[in-house]
Formats: C-alpha cells, sequence, structure tokens
C-alpha cells in the first residue's frame, strides 16, 4: 500500500525566510508520481508540480524548489524569502501507476502542512 | 486556459436527501477522479474514471455512485445523506494515455453542508 508523510503539521515563519517543507512516501512500485498542491484559506487545490520516479533532478520555478531523493524516498518543497501570500495548508500527493490500458490510480495525500507567512 | 467546472458551489442538504455533484473537465482531458475533504483533512479519493468507464475505487461509500458521460462530464450522486457527508467534494481532470497525472487539476470544490 502507498503512504505519504508530511510530519511536520504546521511551520510559522517570518516573511523573507526560507521554508522547506517534508515529504516522505513509501510505495511497492517502480514506476509512480508525486505531486504538490497548495490550498489557500478560500480551499481551492492549487497545482504546483508533478514528478515522475525516473526523473530524480531537482525542479526550480521563481522561489520554489522541489528535492526528489529516490534514496530516502523524500520530496522536500522549499519556498525561498517566503511571503505572507505563501500562507496555506501544502499536500504532498503520490500515484502509483499500476494501471494498464488507461486510467490513472487516485491520488495519496499526506495530512498537510500548515504555512504561517508572518510579516 | 479553461479549468475545471463543479457545479453547483455551494449546497445545503437535509438528513436522508440526496444530492448531485456535476463536474466538467478541462477539454480533452480523458479521466475524472473525485475527492471528499473532511474539515481540517487531507482530500480522499473516491472514485476515477477513463473513457467514461470506471478506472479506480477509493473510499467511496455504497450510498454513493459516479458516472461520466459522453460528453466526459461526470456526476456524483449522493444518497440517505448523512450529517458525516458535509464535506469538500473536489473533481479533478487529467490526461492519461500513458502518462500517468499529465495536467492533473483539481476544480474550485463543491462544499456540502448536511443539516
Amino acid at each position: 500500500a502507498q503512504k505519504v508523510t508530511q510530519a511536520q503539521t504546521e511551520i510559522s515563519v517570518v516573511e523573507k525566510e526560507d521554508v522547506t517543507l517534508d515529504c516522505v512516501y513509501e510505495t511497492r512500485d517502480t514506476t509512480y508520481y508525486l505531486f504538490w498542491y497548495k490550498q489557500p484559506p478560500s480551499g481551492e487545490l492549487v497545482f504546483l508540480i508533478r514528478r515522475n520516479s525516473f526523473d530524480e533532478q531537482n525542479e526550480i520555478s521563481g522561489r520554489y524548489s522541489w528535492n526528489f531523493q529516490k534514496s530516502t524516498s523524500s520530496f522536500n518543497f522549499t519556498i525561498t524569502a517566503s511571503q505572507v501570500v505563501d500562507s496555506a495548508v501544502y499536500f504532498c500527493a503520490l500515484s502509483e501507476a499500476t494501471y494498464s490500458g488507461g486510467g490513472a490510480d487516485g491520488l495519496t495525500f499526506g495530512k498537510g502542512t500548515h504555512l504561517i507567512i508572518q510579516p | 486556459a479553461a479549468g475545471v467546472i463543479q457545479s453547483p458551489r455551494h449546497l445545503i442538504k437535509e438528513k436522508r436527501e440526496t444530492a448531485t455533484l456535476k463536474c466538467y473537465p478541462i477539454p480533452r482531458h480523458d479521466t475524472v477522479y473525485w475527492y471528499q475533504q473532511g474539515p481540517g483533512q487531507d482530500p480522499q479519493f473516491l472514485i476515477s474514471f477513463y473513457e467514461k468507464m470506471q478506472s479506480d475505487k477509493g473510499s467511496i461509500p455504497d450510498r454513493f455512485s459516479a458516472q461520466q458521460f459522453s460528453d466526459y462530464h461526470s456526476e456524483l450522486n449522493m444518497s440517505s445523506l448523512e450529517l458525516g457527508d458535509s464535506a469538500l467534494y473536489f473533481c479533478a481532470s487529467s490526461l492519461e494515455h500513458g502518462q500517468v497525472g499529465y495536467g492533473y487539476t483539481f476544480g474550485s470544490g463543491t462544499r456540502l453542508t448536511v443539516v
């Protein structure tokens, strides 16, 4: 069975600090996909990144960066120079590619990390 | 760019009533997923459809059913509603065809309140 663990329930930092959100996953599949979503107070789930298990390159998008390490089954997310607008709940999620002929499995989400950026 | 459209945005129902939630995926997306998110919880996968056929099933109660129509929109039917069904219901869509979760996008959700 697959599992995603986000050990940090809540993180509070002051604006402009860097912050890293941890994500550890468990899966028996060799092919799988990892996602990060942001859920602001308004409630929608905003897609941030999708990464497949064969691509261990780190990715940077503006102030956001992701560190994928298969050796430790981790897919951590770092926000550089945080801003108040980054305040939200962030979810890490996993999908195993166990289908054949099309159609993906549903995502398994972690419990989320509530990030609070104080001005 | 077009997004996943869910309707209604808010819904209030009484216990034992029925509810129907609708989802219109991003054009050309072939897979639709339904999730339930209780207060303070992570989203829980309910069910998915690929090319109008049920693809995967999660923790969907027997009181709930869903289908995907020829135009790819999907409906989640919920009967004998209970107080515990109060939650945010998300629909998501993606383009599969051998690339899992490509463009996996969520709608804004339907907030269901059962009183």
